[in-house]
This record gives structure tokens, sequence and C-alpha cells, in this order.
């Protein structure tokens, strides 16, 4: 199965910056998913990132809050912009596992904003 | 819509005792259900899954049964152990693995 390198693992920034979170994948996939896990919570699809096209947002979640970018297969990006202490959560990317069935995630990055 | 219910925890154990966490699933289609486990400090790994009606996924000592006519997809192992502490995370998804949907996770913690 895929193996996913995600980075920073752990942030804690000053509200009103932006946070841009890696996602490295060891082989090429064509969708990649970015979740959202707040505090003793489940996670959350905040969007589908597909290469070549613009991210698919799911409701409640919005481009200029959450910018993705998908540059090429193995590889994307997700930034949380103008951060407030609403968004310390556990940020995860993953991706289809066909071999397993599933996802594969990321280690996640655990963001605290103060 | 698609969703799964999923038994509230915390749930808390003693080494060696049976382990039940219930998961019932609403979907439109013909689901396949998953368990993940969450490690403290890590992301999810994919535990076991089931893929159609009466399969029964297992993994590492855990069990589960694909159970169609009671929507549900109830996670067990016999004797847990410590290091199966844990968040544990009941899913499902239809089109081709698309639209993955998360319950709420169950807290188990197992004590010596």
């Amino acid at each position: 199965s895929a193996v996913i390198s995600q980075k920073p693992s752990r942030d804690i920034c000053q509200r009103g910056t932006s946070l841009t979170i890696q996602c490295q994948v060891d082989s090429q996939v064509t969708m990649m998913f970015w979740y959202r896990q707040q505090p003793g919570q489940s996670l959350t699809l905040i969007a589908t990132a597909n290469q070549g096209s613009e991210a698919t947002y799911e409701s409640g979640f919005v481009i200029d809050k959450f910018p993705i970018s998908r540059p090429n297969l193995t590889f994307s990006t997700l930034t949380v912009s103008n951060m407030s202490p609403e968004d310390s959560s556990i940020y995860l990317c993953s991706v289809e596992d066909p071999g397993r069935g599933g996802y594969t995630f990321g280690s996640g990055t655990r963001l605290t904003v103060v | 819509g698609n969703s799964v219910t999923q038994m509230e925890g915390p749930v808390t154990l003693s080494e060696e005792a049976f382990l039940t966490i219930n998961c019932t699933y609403t979907a439109t289609g013909y689901p396949s259900l998953f368990w993940y486990v969450q490690y403290p400090g890590e992301g999810l790994q994919l535990l076991l899954k089931a893929t159609k009606a009466d399969d029964k996924g297992s993994n590492k000592g855990f069990e589960a049964t694909y159970r169609k006519e009671t929507t549900s997809f109830h996670l067990e192992k016999g004797s847990v152990q410590v290091s199966d502490s844990a968040v544990y995370f009941c899913a499902l998804s239809l089109y081709n693995n698309n639209d993955m949907r998360f319950g709420a996770g169950t807290r188990l913690t197992v004590k010596p």
C-alpha cells in the first residue's frame, strides 16, 4: 500500500497567520483527500484534490480559507489561512488504497492556534 | 444520506476482557465497511474491512461481520491487551472508495 509523508507533524501558530501542510505519496494517485479532526471528534472531509483541476470542497469549507494545490500525482498541499483558535485541529491527508481497500492516511498535522 | 453511528465511549476494560464496539450504518446502496484505529499521536490505520454482506473482516485478533439485515458492523475482540488502547472509527464508503464517511470514534482504554 501507499506510504504518505506528511509534514509538519505539529505546529503552534499565531492567529491571523497561515500554515501550509504538505503530503508526499510514494506512488502516483489520482485523488488525494484532506480531512480535519477537531479535538475529541471524528474526521470531516475538507476537500478532494485531483491533479490538474481545482479541488472539490465539502459544505462548510471554502477555497479562500483552505486553498489546496495538487501540482502532480504524488504531492499536495493544504493551507489553513488567516487562522483562529477554532482552526486548532489535526489535519490529515489520505489516498485510496486499491490493494487493501479503504484509505491510507498520513500521520497528521496537529495544529494549535494561539 | 450515508452515515455511520458508532457506540459512544469512552470504553475502559481490563486486560483479557472481551471487547465489543457497536457500529450501525445507513446507506443508499451497498457500501464497503471499515474499522480504522488511531493510536495516540498517530494517523489512522486500516484495521479491517468487509465489502459485502456476511463478509467477516479480521486482523490482529479483531473481527467484524457485515450484517445487512441489521445494517451493522460491530467490532469484537476476545481478549484485549493494553496495546489495544486507541480510538476506533467505523466507516463506510460507496462508489469505489470515494466519499468515505466516519463514525464519531470510540476511545478504548485497556488497564493492566
